[in-house]
């Protein structure tokens, strides 16, 4: 059985750097084709997927926010951790993990976080 | 913002059917698979349709996906109470090299 959990501050201030960890079971970030990546839900809006890391440590991200993100694994504690620089009040979401898996020819993000909430206020 | 778009919302009467399309492009749905997703109040995605069409072990056959160039369909058949959600399309875009999100769909049983 997967799952998977964050946790992180529900409270940053503006210009802060946010630290989010996904803790998961029930797979092994060092098996090939999996991974695990970050997704975040403005209240009332669309999921946007921020990144994404590999069991052999290859890192996507999101073009947009790229340059705030960083994106990190430690297979043998099952955690990735989630960065993100110059918090603003626009960041503020639910932030999710999730893993990464492959169903027949589709990579797709199957089994989500509960979701951690972020505000960003001063 | 989202490069899948979808209806604001669709409603209908419980047993009733409703589709939702998602309309993309030749770099994301056109190259791609597409996957639906549903979000109940309060709660993750759940992933609901993959492949296009193909359903995870234990969704029921009500709910059906299809693909026709650059946009795709979710159907639901014999409508709940139970489907009152959001529910969003997915898929890889090779030009932006990220995973895309439709603007979402609520549905509402009437």
């Amino acid at each position: 059985q997967i799952t998977l959990q964050e946790s992180g501050p529900p409270l940053v201030k503006p210009t802060q750097t946010l630290t989010l960890t996904c803790t998961f079971s029930g797979f092994s970030l060092s098996s090939p084709e999996v991974g695990v990546g970050w997704i975040r839900q403005p209240p009332g809006k669309a999921p946007e997927w921020l990144a994404l890391i590999y069991w052999n440590d290859a890192k996507h991200y999101s073009p947009s926010l790229k340059p705030r993100l960083t994106i990190t694994k430690d297979a043998s504690k099952n955690q990735v951790v989630l960065t993100m620089t110059n918090m603003d009040p626009l960041d503020t979401a639910t932030y999710y993990c999730a893993h990464r898996g492959l169903w027949e020819y589709q990579l797709l993000f199957d089994f989500w976080g509960q979701g951690t909430l972020v505000t960003v206020s001063s | 913002q989202s490069v899948l778009t979808q209806p604001p919302s669709v409603s209908a009467a419980p047993g009733q059917k409703v589709t939702i399309s998602c309309s993309g492009s030749s770099s994301n749905i056109g190259e791609n698979y597409v996957s639906w997703y549903q979000q109940l109040p309060g709660t993750a995605p759940k992933l609901l349709i993959y492949g296009n069409y193909k359903r995870p072990s234990g969704i029921p056959d009500r709910f059906s996906g299809s693909k026709s160039g650059t946009s795709a369909t979710l159907g639901i058949t014999g409508l709940q109470t139970g489907d009152e959600a959001d529910y969003y399309c997915g898929t890889w875009d090779v030009s932006l090299s990220a995973d895309v999100f439709g603007t979402g769909t609520k549905v509402t049983v009437l």
